[in-house]
């Protein structure tokens, strides 16, 4: 079986501080990892993905995630927080093969404050 | 390319009435998705299919719920009756290959009054 746990439902940071949303995933076979980004009454929106390739993963808007199998750990990351980022994102996992359904976490909802 | 397209956007329904989603993937994706998404939970896989086959249907409460995909390209989802939880938002979302990440459309919101 597959689970997703997101540590903290809300998160709140400055602009241009850094953003850290945790992501803690259990996983009996090798995983896939997704994060997605949701903007207020709009679909999910791929950020990154790790596929057994490089373990530091780099995504779009400047968003990059590590895959720590010791830690079961794929933290998103982000140097410097921009108003823009305000959004929720969810973490996924599915497995690395058979019918690939993603199991997602409950969600973290960023506020950047000026 | 064209994104996946869903509609309607909105939808209000009286509970015990039927309502149905319609869902179009981006041409090609041979996988497509429907998920289920509370508020304040993450989305919930409802059903998975491959071209018009059902791959997982595990999650689907099939007494009032029921998908089809007819022709492996465009597909819907009807709930009939609608219970006041089944509020929702309901997501569709196609993949070209596994392991390369969902498109997911933007999504109906259902309102169960």
């Amino acid at each position: 079986a597959q689970s997703v746990t997101q540590l903290g439902s809300h998160v709140s940071v400055s602009e241009g501080a850094l953003v850290l949303l945790r992501c803690n995933y259990s996983s009996s076979v090798p995983p896939y990892l997704f994060w997605y980004v949701q903007y207020p009454n709009q679909g999910l929106q791929l950020l990154l993905k790790y596929t057994s390739a490089a373990t530091l993963v780099k995504g779009i808007n400047g968003f990059e995630a590590e895959f720590k199998k010791s830690e079961t750990s794929f933290h998103l990351t982000k140097p410097s927080a921009h108003m823009s980022d305000a959004a929720e994102y969810f973490c996924a996992v599915s497995r690395a093969s058979g019918t690939y359904k993603y199991i997602f976490g409950t969600g973290t909802r960023l506020k950047v404050l000026a | 390319e064209a994104g996946v397209a869903q509609s309607p956007r909105y939808k209000i329904i009286e509970k015990r009435q039927s309502v149905a989603f319609w869902c179009n993937p981006i041409s090609g994706h041979a996988t497509l998705y429907w998920y289920q998404q509370i508020l304040g939970q993450g989305p919930k896989l409802l059903i998975q299919f491959q071209n018009n086959g059902v791959v997982d249907d595990s999650q689907l409460p099939k007494d009032r719920f029921s998908a089809e995909r007819l022709k492996g390209v465009d597909s819907t989802l009807k709930i009939q009756p609608a219970k006041l939880e089944d509020s929702a938002v309901y997501l569709c979302a196609s993949s070209l290959r596994t392991g390369n990440g969902y498109t997911f459309g933007s999504g109906t919101r259902l309102t169960v009054v």
